[in-house]
């Protein structure tokens, strides 16, 4: 199974927004409503964002939306902030027992 | 408030073995399913390995099926993870993380993450 496609960065102004891309195949991403977000600072945990495409979890601001059509998946971040400045990780299902992540984007608050 | 402790990484030799704890707090540990998911230097994340509420169903990534093993005891509200036969490639940051749905659910996605334990494979 390979990693799933990410560009390796994106950048924004605050207050603008920016859409991060995560491309698979009818085998994962397209096959599936359990693709999932998570975003990263440096040296701290990873942070679940968006989880079976578009829902957030408690506490994620609504800034940030998830969806998919067809194998892309993508995590549009409205309102950019400078806390927003972290890499993003897509994760699918990919049958049987895997679980699939993207190789991760760097987002930069210009 | 969650939270979620590793312990027991280290430096080993290939070939070498190691346990992995990951102790919960802060939630009704027997009502989620937990996971195993790594981070090697500079790298992006894997899954490695997921266990059902009352750790009667075990999921693993090729990667590590039949080296890995997850468990988890209930009683005391801690994961574990023996890694068997380990190789350099299994060099990582290793994280505990909580399912953010109650049950059994398959496949996970995980809202509370551990701080991590450094597992070192080399010589």
């Amino acid at each position: 199974q390979s990693a799933l496609t990410q560009p390796p960065s994106a950048s924004g102004s605050p207050g603008q927004s920016v859409t991060i891309s995560c491309t698979g195949t009818s085998s994962d991403v397209g096959g599936y409503n359990y693709v999932s977000w998570y975003q990263q600072h440096p040296g701290k945990a990873p942070k679940l964002m968006i989880y079976e495409v578009s829902k957030r979890p408690s506490g994620v601001p609504d800034r940030f939306s998830g969806s998919k059509s067809g194998n892309t998946a993508s995590l549009t971040v409205s309102g950019l902030q400078a806390d927003d400045e972290a890499d993003y990780y897509c994760s699918s299902y990919a049958g049987g027992n895997n679980l699939l992540f993207g190789g991760g984007t760097k987002l930069t608050v210009l | 408030e969650v939270q979620l402790l590793e312990s027991g990484g280290g430096l080993v030799q290939p070939g070498g073995s190691l346990r992995l704890s990951c102790a919960a707090s802060g939630f009704t540990f027997s009502s989620y399913a937990m996971s195993w998911v790594r981070q090697a230097p500079g790298k992006g994340l894997e899954w490695v390995s997921a266990i059902s509420t009352s750790g009667g169903s075990t999921y693993y990534a090729d990667s590590v099926k039949g080296r890995f093993t997850i468990s988890r005891d209930n009683s005391k509200n801690t994961l574990y993870m023996q890694m068997n036969s380990l190789r350099a490639e299994d060099t990582a940051v290793y994280y505990c993380a909580k399912d953010v749905r109650d049950g059994y659910n398959y496949p996970p996605f995980f809202d509370y993450w551990g701080q991590g334990t450094l597992v070192t494979v080399s010589s």
